[in-house]
């Protein structure tokens, strides 16, 4: 089955400045990624995602990137802010089968 | 829309006792799933439902069983809880073939047994 390995565990930013987590998979096969932001005690909610068919993504200050050689994707924050503050979730999909998620990242802004 | 509607919310068990944790969404989603959240281990896969009467072993079955009588309804049964299965539980469902894969969580069930 599929085995998503994510980077760092734990991130500490200053506000302002960037963040980039890193997501690698296992299964070639795999060819949707989808990145979820979890707030303490709440549901994870889906920030963006990308398909192997697209190299990149970009939605305002957050932006992924993937590459299928590598087998590895990236979440890319810019401006960080207070509310980026949060646990983030890289997942794996080949179909339907349900997404294998890492085992997520602390993102940590610091004032 | 309510959306994915799970409960109970919060849960203590006995070891050996049994449960249903309910799930319910109203967005005609075709695709239901029961996760697990342990700290740090991400979360993990139960089972799954591709529509009513179908259901499918994820990654960590055992211990589980579903049932999916209806497209609204994806109840998670524990059969002779153990302190193992101390977890959150999220349901979740998705709207797949339209070229999405989102998944829409509840809320979560905190259960702890002891």
């Amino acid at each position: 089955g599929e085995n998503v390995e994510q980077h760092p565990s734990t991130l500490s930013v200053q506000e302002g400045d960037s963040a980039v987590i890193k997501c690698t998979y296992s299964d070639s096969a795999s060819n949707y990624f989808p990145w979820y932001k979890q707030e303490l005690g709440k549901r994870p909610q889906l920030i963006i995602d990308i398909r192997s068919n697209v190299g990149e993504k970009k939605d305002q200050r957050i932006a992924v990137t993937l590459n299928k050689t590598a087998k590895h994707f990236s979440l890319h924050i810019t401006e960080t802010q207070p509310e980026d503050s949060a646990v983030y979730f890289c997942a794996a999909s080949n179909g339907a089968d349900g997404l294998t998620f890492g085992k997520g990242t602390h993102l940590i802004i610091q004032p | 829309n309510a959306g994915v509607t799970q409960t109970p919310k919060f849960r203590i068990l006995k070891i050996g006792q049994s449960m249903t944790l309910q799930c319910t969404q109203d967005m005609n989603h075709n695709y239901m799933y029961w996760y697990r959240q342990d700290p740090g281990m991400g979360l993990k896969l139960i089972y799954y439902s591709v529509g009513a009467g179908i259901t499918d072993k994820g990654e960590v079955p055992n211990g589980y069983n579903v049932s999916r009588s209806t497209t609204e309804d994806f109840p998670l049964r524990l059969e002779l809880a153990a302190p193992s299965q101390t977890s959150v539980y999220f349901c979740a469902s998705s709207l797949t073939g339209q070229g999405t894969w989102e998944l829409f969580f509840g809320e979560g069930s905190r259960l702890t047994v002891l």
